[in-house]
């Protein structure tokens, strides 16, 4: 079955650590996003790709990177430069073929001791 | 600025009872997604929408592209409906595939 699987579910790191989130997707979509959600907040987007080897910053990329060198992949680095890294984050993809509805991952959760 | 609100953000329920989420957004909102997030964080997308309204099982979603205002409609509730449920809107001004998220809706449906 095709799908998006994110992985770890849960995650814990030291502070000053880089720590790096795994996201893969079977879907043959172009299209690759992360987001951020905080308690009481919509879900934040920190970079997208819409193809293999470019991204784009979103609203709250400081302190993260991202690579995409295969299509199906689109980790993201939580660095020891982010302030507040321990949150939920959220990987998603999409395509213009499936009329742009997004298909999520299940979640990491991050928690930095 | 492109912005989605939500309203309500908590919503307490009994079992049976019709229940209404609503959703409005700004100019810049090319199409309304309805999503659903269980506690254990996944979501799953439930409709995408540009005009009128569609149907799956007991949800019902709605948009009005004049008022700028979607809605998402549970009939007969059950416990197992408890979740968020998150409006998004493409936003035209960047990648189309980017969504704008409110902040979701909590329900509770009470046996």
């Amino acid at each position: 079955d095709g799908g998006i699987t994110q992985s770890p579910k849960y995650l814990f790191r030291k502070e000053g650590q880089n720590v790096t989130l795994s996201c893969e997707q079977n879907l043959n979509h172009d299209a690759m996003y992360w987001y951020r959600q905080d308690p009481g907040q919509g879900l934040r987007l920190i970079y997208y790709s819409q193809i293999v080897n470019d991204f784009q910053k979103g609203d709250i990329a400081e302190g993260y990177s991202v690579s995409r060198e295969k299509k199906e992949s689109f980790p993201l680095t939580v660095t020891s430069a982010q302030k507040n890294p321990t949150a939920f984050y959220l990987c998603a993809s999409t395509t213009l073929v499936s009329g742009w509805i997004a298909f999520f991952g299940q979640g990491t959760r991050l928690t930095v001791v | 600025k492109n912005e989605v609100e939500q309203s309500p953000q908590n919503l307490t329920a009994q079992e049976g009872e019709f229940i209404t989420i609503n959703c409005s957004y700004s100019v810049g909102i090319s199409a309304l997604h309805w999503l659903q997030q269980h506690p254990g964080g996944g979501i799953v997308s439930l409709f995408m929408l540009s005009s009128g309204k569609k149907k799956h099982g007991r949800l019902i979603a709605t948009i009005n592209i004049q008022e700028k205002h979607s809605s998402l409609h549970i009939t007969a509730s059950h416990p197992r409906d408890s979740a968020v449920y998150i409006c998004a809107g493409n936003n035209l001004g960047g990648s189309q595939g980017n969504l704008i998220f409110g902040k979701g809706t909590k329900l509770s449906v009470k046996p």
